[in-house]
Protein backbone atom coordinates (compact mmCIF):
# COMPACT_ATOMS: atom_id res chain seq x y z
CA UNK A 1 0.00 0.00 0.00
CA UNK A 2 0.71 3.87 -0.27
CA UNK A 3 3.65 4.46 2.76
CA UNK A 4 4.92 8.07 4.14
CA UNK A 5 8.20 7.80 5.40
CA UNK A 6 8.01 10.74 8.07
CA UNK A 7 12.26 11.99 9.48
CA UNK A 8 13.56 12.52 11.72
CA UNK A 9 11.92 10.71 14.47
CA UNK A 10 12.81 12.71 16.71
CA UNK A 11 14.54 16.52 17.03
CA UNK A 12 15.72 18.85 19.83
CA UNK A 13 16.05 22.36 18.86
CA UNK A 14 17.43 25.28 20.74
CA UNK A 15 15.34 28.46 20.95
CA UNK A 16 15.60 30.63 17.89
CA UNK A 17 17.25 27.72 15.68
CA UNK A 18 15.88 26.43 12.18
CA UNK A 19 15.01 23.04 11.15
CA UNK A 20 13.27 21.14 8.82
CA UNK A 21 11.06 18.04 8.56
CA UNK A 22 9.97 15.73 5.54
CA UNK A 23 7.84 13.43 4.26
CA UNK A 24 8.78 10.68 1.24
CA UNK A 25 6.09 8.99 -0.65
CA UNK A 26 6.68 5.51 -2.19
CA UNK A 27 3.84 7.10 -4.64
CA UNK A 28 2.74 9.92 -6.58
CA UNK A 29 0.52 11.69 -3.85
CA UNK A 30 -2.39 14.46 -4.61
CA UNK A 31 -2.07 16.20 -1.65
CA UNK A 32 -0.44 16.48 1.41
CA UNK A 33 -1.39 17.76 4.98
CA UNK A 34 0.64 18.67 7.94
CA UNK A 35 -0.37 18.57 11.91
CA UNK A 36 0.63 19.10 14.58
CA UNK A 37 -0.76 17.08 17.63
CA UNK A 38 -0.56 18.76 21.26
CA UNK A 39 0.02 17.06 24.13
CA UNK A 40 -4.12 16.54 24.45
CA UNK A 41 -3.89 14.44 21.39
CA UNK A 42 -5.46 16.72 19.53
CA UNK A 43 -4.30 17.13 15.66
CA UNK A 44 -3.94 20.75 14.84
CA UNK A 45 -3.68 21.08 10.88
CA UNK A 46 -0.88 23.51 10.08
CA UNK A 47 -0.54 23.31 6.06
CA UNK A 48 -2.78 21.72 3.32
CA UNK A 49 -0.96 22.19 0.18
CA UNK A 50 -1.33 20.51 -3.16
CA UNK A 51 1.33 21.72 -4.90
CA UNK A 52 4.16 24.74 -4.15
CA UNK A 53 4.48 26.25 -0.48
CA UNK A 54 2.60 28.03 2.01
CA UNK A 55 4.08 29.87 4.91
CA UNK A 56 2.38 31.05 8.11
CA UNK A 57 4.25 33.19 10.44
CA UNK A 58 7.61 30.86 11.34
CA UNK A 59 5.79 27.87 9.65
CA UNK A 60 6.53 27.09 5.69
CA UNK A 61 5.71 23.89 3.89
CA UNK A 62 5.79 22.68 0.23
CA UNK A 63 4.94 19.94 -1.62
CA UNK A 64 7.11 18.39 -4.36
CA UNK A 65 4.92 19.80 -7.56
CA UNK A 66 7.08 17.51 -10.11
CA UNK A 67 7.10 14.31 -9.31
CA UNK A 68 4.61 15.06 -5.67
CA UNK A 69 6.77 12.57 -4.16
CA UNK A 70 7.90 14.45 -1.33
CA UNK A 71 6.89 17.38 1.48
CA UNK A 72 8.80 19.34 4.31
CA UNK A 73 7.70 21.38 6.78
CA UNK A 74 10.14 24.62 7.45
CA UNK A 75 10.52 25.44 11.40
CA UNK A 76 12.12 29.27 11.63
CA UNK A 77 13.47 30.83 14.97
CA UNK A 78 11.79 27.43 17.42
CA UNK A 79 10.02 28.69 19.88
CA UNK A 80 9.32 26.86 23.00
CA UNK A 81 5.49 26.41 22.39
CA UNK A 82 6.55 24.29 18.80
CA UNK A 83 7.18 21.34 20.72
CA UNK A 84 4.94 18.37 19.89
CA UNK A 85 4.85 15.86 17.84
CA UNK A 86 4.35 16.35 14.02
CA UNK A 87 2.70 14.52 11.57
CA UNK A 88 2.33 14.50 7.69
CA UNK A 89 -0.61 13.05 5.99
CA UNK A 90 -0.89 12.50 2.36
CA UNK A 91 -3.65 11.34 -0.03
CA UNK A 92 -2.95 9.26 -3.17
CA UNK A 93 -4.90 10.62 -6.05
CA UNK A 94 -8.55 10.08 -5.96
CA UNK A 95 -8.96 7.91 -3.37
CA UNK A 96 -9.47 10.99 -0.35
CA UNK A 97 -7.43 8.38 2.01
CA UNK A 98 -5.25 9.91 4.22
CA UNK A 99 -1.61 7.99 5.62
CA UNK A 100 0.30 9.31 7.98
CA UNK A 101 3.71 9.57 8.54
CA UNK A 102 5.08 7.97 11.91
CA UNK A 103 5.65 11.35 13.40
CA UNK A 104 8.08 13.48 14.47
CA UNK A 105 8.83 14.02 18.08
CA UNK A 106 10.20 18.39 18.52
CA UNK A 107 11.64 19.15 21.57
CA UNK A 108 12.46 22.93 21.68
CA UNK A 109 14.99 23.83 24.70
CA UNK A 110 15.61 26.94 26.13
CA UNK B 1 -15.43 27.60 9.69
CA UNK B 2 -14.75 24.54 9.68
CA UNK B 3 -15.53 22.12 12.96
CA UNK B 4 -15.53 18.40 13.80
CA UNK B 5 -16.32 17.74 16.97
CA UNK B 6 -16.08 13.87 18.85
CA UNK B 7 -17.38 12.85 21.78
CA UNK B 8 -16.96 11.37 24.45
CA UNK B 9 -13.20 13.07 24.88
CA UNK B 10 -12.39 10.24 26.78
CA UNK B 11 -14.34 6.53 27.82
CA UNK B 12 -13.35 3.45 30.34
CA UNK B 13 -14.72 0.27 29.12
CA UNK B 14 -14.57 -2.78 31.02
CA UNK B 15 -12.77 -5.75 28.44
CA UNK B 16 -15.36 -7.46 26.32
CA UNK B 17 -18.02 -4.86 26.28
CA UNK B 18 -18.65 -2.10 23.57
CA UNK B 19 -18.36 1.43 23.44
CA UNK B 20 -19.58 4.01 20.48
CA UNK B 21 -18.05 7.02 19.97
CA UNK B 22 -19.43 10.17 17.97
CA UNK B 23 -18.38 12.47 15.24
CA UNK B 24 -20.11 15.90 14.29
CA UNK B 25 -19.32 17.65 11.60
CA UNK B 26 -20.22 21.83 11.86
CA UNK B 27 -20.31 24.62 9.19
CA UNK B 28 -19.71 22.08 6.26
CA UNK B 29 -20.68 19.06 4.88
CA UNK B 30 -18.84 16.34 5.82
CA UNK B 31 -18.90 14.28 2.32
CA UNK B 32 -16.14 11.70 3.70
CA UNK B 33 -15.41 10.60 7.50
CA UNK B 34 -12.51 8.86 8.11
CA UNK B 35 -11.83 6.99 11.14
CA UNK B 36 -8.06 6.24 12.10
CA UNK B 37 -7.09 4.86 15.47
CA UNK B 38 -3.23 6.00 17.42
CA UNK B 39 -2.36 3.42 19.75
CA UNK B 40 0.19 4.70 22.33
CA UNK B 41 3.48 5.37 20.80
CA UNK B 42 1.76 5.20 17.08
CA UNK B 43 0.89 6.77 14.65
CA UNK B 44 -2.43 6.95 12.90
CA UNK B 45 -4.05 3.99 11.46
CA UNK B 46 -6.83 4.23 8.78
CA UNK B 47 -9.60 2.34 9.87
CA UNK B 48 -12.38 2.75 7.50
CA UNK B 49 -13.16 5.45 5.11
CA UNK B 50 -16.86 6.57 4.50
CA UNK B 51 -18.43 8.68 1.40
CA UNK B 52 -21.47 9.21 1.00
CA UNK B 53 -23.03 7.16 -1.80
CA UNK B 54 -20.52 4.87 -1.59
CA UNK B 55 -20.01 1.59 0.58
CA UNK B 56 -17.97 2.07 3.51
CA UNK B 57 -14.44 1.00 3.02
CA UNK B 58 -12.63 -1.10 5.83
CA UNK B 59 -8.19 -1.26 5.70
CA UNK B 60 -7.11 -4.30 6.35
CA UNK B 61 -6.72 -5.82 9.63
CA UNK B 62 -9.85 -3.69 10.60
CA UNK B 63 -13.77 -4.88 9.86
CA UNK B 64 -17.25 -3.94 9.95
CA UNK B 65 -17.84 -6.41 12.31
CA UNK B 66 -15.56 -5.24 14.83
CA UNK B 67 -15.57 -1.80 14.21
CA UNK B 68 -19.76 -0.94 12.72
CA UNK B 69 -20.11 2.59 11.47
CA UNK B 70 -22.85 4.96 10.79
CA UNK B 71 -22.71 7.73 8.47
CA UNK B 72 -26.20 8.83 7.80
CA UNK B 73 -25.92 12.40 6.81
CA UNK B 74 -23.55 14.79 6.10
CA UNK B 75 -22.88 15.91 9.64
CA UNK B 76 -22.86 12.94 11.67
CA UNK B 77 -20.81 9.72 11.72
CA UNK B 78 -20.57 7.21 14.66
CA UNK B 79 -18.41 3.98 15.32
CA UNK B 80 -18.45 1.51 17.65
CA UNK B 81 -15.90 -0.47 18.89
CA UNK B 82 -17.16 -3.77 19.95
CA UNK B 83 -16.14 -6.51 22.18
CA UNK B 84 -12.85 -4.18 23.14
CA UNK B 85 -9.91 -5.73 24.45
CA UNK B 86 -6.41 -4.07 25.84
CA UNK B 87 -5.08 -3.89 21.79
CA UNK B 88 -8.67 -1.87 21.24
CA UNK B 89 -6.87 1.33 23.36
CA UNK B 90 -5.83 4.21 21.99
CA UNK B 91 -6.89 7.39 20.45
CA UNK B 92 -9.67 7.60 17.64
CA UNK B 93 -9.91 10.67 15.56
CA UNK B 94 -12.44 11.25 13.14
CA UNK B 95 -11.61 13.33 10.16
CA UNK B 96 -14.70 14.89 7.79
CA UNK B 97 -13.74 16.21 4.44
CA UNK B 98 -15.60 17.89 1.90
CA UNK B 99 -14.21 15.46 -0.80
CA UNK B 100 -11.71 16.67 -2.93
CA UNK B 101 -9.99 18.92 0.12
CA UNK B 102 -7.88 18.68 3.24
CA UNK B 103 -9.52 17.08 6.58
CA UNK B 104 -10.46 18.54 9.62
CA UNK B 105 -9.93 16.37 12.65
CA UNK B 106 -11.86 15.83 16.08
CA UNK B 107 -9.77 15.96 19.04
CA UNK B 108 -10.56 12.31 19.97
CA UNK B 109 -12.05 9.82 21.84
CA UNK B 110 -9.33 8.33 24.33
CA UNK B 111 -10.43 4.59 25.42
CA UNK B 112 -9.34 2.92 27.91
CA UNK B 113 -10.11 -0.81 28.28
CA UNK B 114 -9.56 -2.26 31.85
Amino acid sequence: GDQVEQSPSALSLHEGTDSALRCNFTTTMRSVQWFRQNSRGSLISLFYLASGTKENGRLKSAFDSKERRYSTLHIRDAQLEDSGTYFCAAESTGNYKYVFGAGTRLKVIA
Amino acid sequence: GALVYQYPRRTICKSGTSMRMECQAVGFQATSVAWYRQSPQKTFELIALSTVNSAIKYEQNFTQEKFPISHPNLSFSSMTVLNAYLEDRGLYLCGASRGNSDYTFGSGTRLLVI
